[in-house]
């Protein structure tokens, strides 16, 4: 069974620093891997996605991660973090044709 | 396109009470999903569809059921709701083709008192 887990709950970090957001999955098989976000009293929206080929996914506001096959990692990561950030984020793992599962969620809190 | 749409955005029920989240998408997805948020919890999948007709139990599917009667629609029943069903359901549907993305409707925050 798939199964995705988030290692930190909440990530403090000051404005303007680097951050990552740790993702871990689980699966016997080859899957797809998704990072969403969740600003504040909103629906959810797609940040970056890994289907196949390169390794390293650039999504959208500057954030990207890296597939890790053989750490079955997927770490959101973003150079210089602002005060828009502030949201939760969330890890997915589907396969072809099957359903999604996501992790717990990482809150980040952009520190002034 | 509107995407995918949820009625009502916000419901009060008492205990007992049974009540329908509807659910519908315009962008011919085969693959619908009902996912409950609640705080720590990330979001749990209730039930899911690959396609008219067909339904299945997801993480939480007890005391919700489903039906897919048509591609657009997918409702969510709660025949006797409980307090531990206050959460915010959020419905979803899914690309089968290359991008695989899942799409999220806005939501509807449920109480039970």
């Amino acid at each position: 069974a798939q199964s995705v887990t988030q290692l930190d709950s909440q990530v403090p970090v000051f404005e303007e620093a680097p951050v990552e957001l740790r993702c871990n999955y689980s699966s016997s098989v080859s899957v797809y891997l998704f990072w969403y976000v969740q600003y504040p009293n909103q629906g959810l929206q797609l940040l970056l996605k890994y289907l196949s080929g390169s390794t390293l996914v650039k999504g959208i506001n500057g954030f990207e991660a890296e597939f890790n096959k053989s750490q079955t990692s997927f770490h959101l990561r973003k150079p210089s973090v602002h005060i828009s950030d502030t949201a939760e984020y969330f890890c997915a793992v589907t396969q072809r044709d099957d359903k999604i599962i996501f992790g717990k969620g990482t809150r980040l809190h952009i520190l002034p | 396109n509107a995407g995918v749409t949820q009625t009502p955005k916000f419901q009060v029920l008492k205990t007992g009470q049974s009540m329908t989240l509807q659910c519908a998408q315009d962008m011919n997805h085969e693959y619908m999903s009902w996912y409950r948020q609640d705080p720590g919890m990330g979001l749990r999948l209730i039930h899911y569809s690959v396609g008219a007709g067909i339904t299945d139990q997801g993480e939480v599917p007890n005391g919700y059921n489903v039906s897919r009667s048509t591609t657009e629609d997918f409702p969510l029943r709660l025949l006797s709701a409980a307090p531990s069903q206050t959460s915010v359901y959020f419905c979803a549907s899914k690309d089968q083709g290359v991008s695989y993305e899942q799409y999220f409707g806005p939501g509807t925050r449920l109480t039970v008192t």
